[in-house]
């Protein structure tokens, strides 16, 4: 069965304090994976979208890399307002028009 | 420019109601895609829509029904509302035809709880 596991569940951070969150997956064909975040009581935002191994993205503190298992999130001397709910999600060949998220990672960023 | 807008934001029913939740996309964007989060999980995907043809369906009940209008906006209907309904209804647009999933514009959603 197709799964998306982020971890941890949540985690806790001092401003400048740089960490990494993990999102693994076990799919049978992956076509995309993609990281948004969420705030409290809003829809989730558009972060990036990685496609093959090695591939990475950055925007401002945060950095997405992909390998074949499994993807970080990279966050660089992070901000209090950096906290938020972070999401994986993906997309699978042959999966028809659907994204599959994972549970979630929740920042808390203090300074 | 105005984002993705869904009305109501929060509603309350009873078990067995009825109920439409309404989705406006960002202007020149003609998917619409739904998905359902409850708390502490991530968003499950319910329906997509493309120029009113439905592209995808996830895996829930025939209560659960959507449809897209000429002016792309979209409208989601659950029938027979049970209490597990209770969730947040997340509608989101997207420009991109090939692929629409490939970035998604999320609303603030419509809160549902079913007492």
């Amino acid at each position: 069965e197709d799964q998306v596991t982020q971890s941890p569940e949540a985690l806790r951070l001092q401003e400048g304090e740089s960490s990494s969150l993990n999102c693994s997956y076990t799919v049978s064909g992956l076509r995309g994976l993609f990281w948004y975040r969420q705030d409290p009581g809003k829809g989730p935002e558009f972060l990036f979208t990685l496609y093959s191994a090695g591939e990475e993205k950055e925007k401002e503190r945060l950095k997405a890399t992909l390998t074949k298992k499994e993807s970080f999130l990279h966050i660089t001397a992070p901000k209090p307002e950096d906290s938020a709910t972070y999401l994986c999600a993906v997309q699978l060949t042959g999966g028809g028009n659907k994204l599959t998220f994972g549970t979630g990672t929740q920042l808390k960023v203090e300074l | 420019d105005a984002g993705v807008t869904q009305s109501p934001t929060h509603l309350i029913k009873t078990r067995g109601q009825h109920v439409t939740l309404r989705c406006s996309p960002i202007s020149g964007h003609k998917s619409v895609s739904w998905y359902q989060q409850v708390l502490g999980q991530g968003p499950q995907f319910i329906f997509q829509y493309y120029e009113k043809e439905e592209r995808g369906r996830g895996n829930f009940p025939d209560r659960f029904s959507a449809r897209q209008f000429p002016n792309y906006s979209s409208e989601l209907n659950v029938n027979a509302l049970l209490l597990g309904d209770s969730a947040l209804y997340l509608c989101a647009s997207s420009p991109n035809r090939e692929n629409p999933n490939e970035k998604l514009f999320f609303g603030s959603g419509t809160q549902l709880s079913v007492l």
